[in-house]
């Protein structure tokens, strides 16, 4: 079965710092994978999304970047944060091969920026 | 006008009730029909997925989608407190590239008991 995981769960920033969060997928192969944030009481803001391997299209201008270095693994990456990028980032893929797009998600990563 | 609408509550009902939940959409290319449940400080977690108009049962949840009307609709049968939780409606097109899930903004659910 497939199995996605992301790290941190919980992470604390100062304004201005840097940021790395994870995304790995086990149990599918050449997933599409993407990167969504979920700000308090709102609905779910498609970030970046990825078909393929070095593949990456941005949804929104921001100070965020993303890479996939491996098939299954996504990176939310910013090189400073600013207090606007605090809220819930979650990561999702889908089967390549499905005609729906369905999607699914991981735990998800608690960020705040102070 | 967005492409998905979704009442966002709260909804709040008393255990053993029967709940109903509804998007609207403005894309008549939607074909694929999606309901997620997201607990709080959680993921989503997909619930039920129907294919065109029809309804789809699984367990206390029935999903209805009504093609002509653009309307979708989640039933919860003899609701829980395990059901509190915000319940998201997403839907596609015909695949084509990897960004065509639309999401409604969710709606908040909590059953008291």
């Amino acid at each position: 079965s497939q199995t996605i995981h992301q790290w941190p769960a919980t992470l604390v920033q100062p304004v201005g710092s840097p940021l790395s969060l994870e995304c790995t997928v086990e149990g599918t192969s050449n997933p599409n994978l993407y990167w969504y944030r979920q700000a308090a009481g709102r609905g779910l803001q498609l970030l970046f999304y990825s078909v393929g391997i070095g593949q990456i299209s941005s949804e929104v201008p921001q100070n965020l970047s993303a890479s996939r270095p491996q098939d299954r693994q996504f990176i939310l990456s910013s090189k400073k944060l600013l207090l606007s990028d605090s809220g819930f980032y979650l990561c999702a893929w889908s089967d390549r091969g499905s005609p729906s797009d369905t999607q699914y998600f991981g735990p998800g990563t608690r960020l705040t920026v102070l | 006008q967005k492409e998905v609408e979704q009442d966002p509550g709260p909804l709040s009902v008393p255990e053993g009730a029967i709940v109903s939940l509804n998007c609207t959409y403005s894309n008549s290319a939607f074909q694929y029909f999606m309901w997620y449940r997201q607990y709080s400080r959680k993921g989503p977690e997909l619930l039920m997925y129907t294919y065109s108009s029809g309804n789809k049962e699984d367990g206390r949840f029935t999903a209805q989608v009504d093609k002509s009307s653009k309307y979708i609709s989640l039933f919860i049968r003899d609701s829980q407190p395990s059901d509190s939780a915000t319940y998201l409606c997403a839907m596609s097109g015909i695949s084509g590239s990897a960004r065509q899930l639309t999401f409604g903004s969710g709606t908040q659910l909590t059953v008291l008991p």
